[in-house]
């Protein structure tokens, strides 16, 4: 089946930039996500990309996707305590199921 | 108050016992989704109803099973509960015919089977 692929930690200063990443292997995906999960919560939606758009900016974040390798990337700008959490990637595959990656735990260091 | 609100938000068990996870919600959404996730693994998909009369397996279902008892309300059963089905439970929710299916998740319940 199809599969999303994360590492599982990174680890960054306060006030850097982190950069997450992700692969996702089915090249019909229309949509990929970014999920956050902060301790003892449910997962939120941070933002989304459509699969013919490269490049997605909301404030601290950037998304970018490159179709052709299957990459998608969330860049957070001036990192902060606050953004200490678990980011899911995911992708919308023809059944219209969401395929998770397995979270990414953002460590921020003072 | 939560727009999908799911209780217990912990529970312990023992081996054996039939137990029911509860999710309701107020988006008015259709469909209704339940995942568990591992460490390291993830979210995985169990069931999900997209609406009262429409139930599917999703990846894992084996040793669940569902109720969507109406549009707001989608339960989840442990028949016999066993100590590997001890994970973070989410209960999530989606329109219906939306192109993005963007997903709005419960709190989740943290279960273990002892």
């Amino acid at each position: 089946g199809e599969d999303v692929e994360q590492s599982l930690f990174l680890s960054v200063r306060e006030g850097d930039s982190s950069v997450i990443n992700c692969t996702y292997t089915d090249s019909s995906s229309t949509y990929l996500y970014w999920y956050k999960q902060e301790p003892g919560a449910g997962l939120q939606l941070l933002t989304y990309i459509f699969s013919n758009m490269d490049m997605k900016q909301d404030q601290r974040l950037t998304v970018l996707l490159n179709k052709k390798d299957k990459h998608l990337s969330l860049r957070i700008a001036d990192t902060q305590t606050g953004d200490s959490a678990i980011y899911f990637c995911a992708s919308l595959d023809s059944n219209y199921q969401l395929i998770w990656g397995a979270g990414t735990k953002l460590i921020i260091k003072p | 108050d939560a727009d999908v609100t799911q209780t217990p938000r912990n529970r312990i068990t023992k081996t054996g016992k039939r137990i029911m996870l509860e999710c309701s919600q107020t988006k008015g959404h259709d469909r209704m989704y339940w995942y568990r996730q591992d460490p390291g693994l993830g979210l995985r998909l169990i069931y999900y109803s997209f609406d009262v009369k429409d139930i599917n397996k999703g990846e894992i279902s084996d040793g669940y099973s569902v109720s969507r008892q109406a549009q707001a309300k989608f339960s989840l059963s442990l028949e016999s509960a066993i100590p590997n089905q001890t994970a973070l439970y989410f209960c999530a929710t989606s329109e219906g015919g939306g192109a993005k299916n963007i997903q709005y998740f419960g709190a989740g319940t943290r279960l273990s089977v002892l």
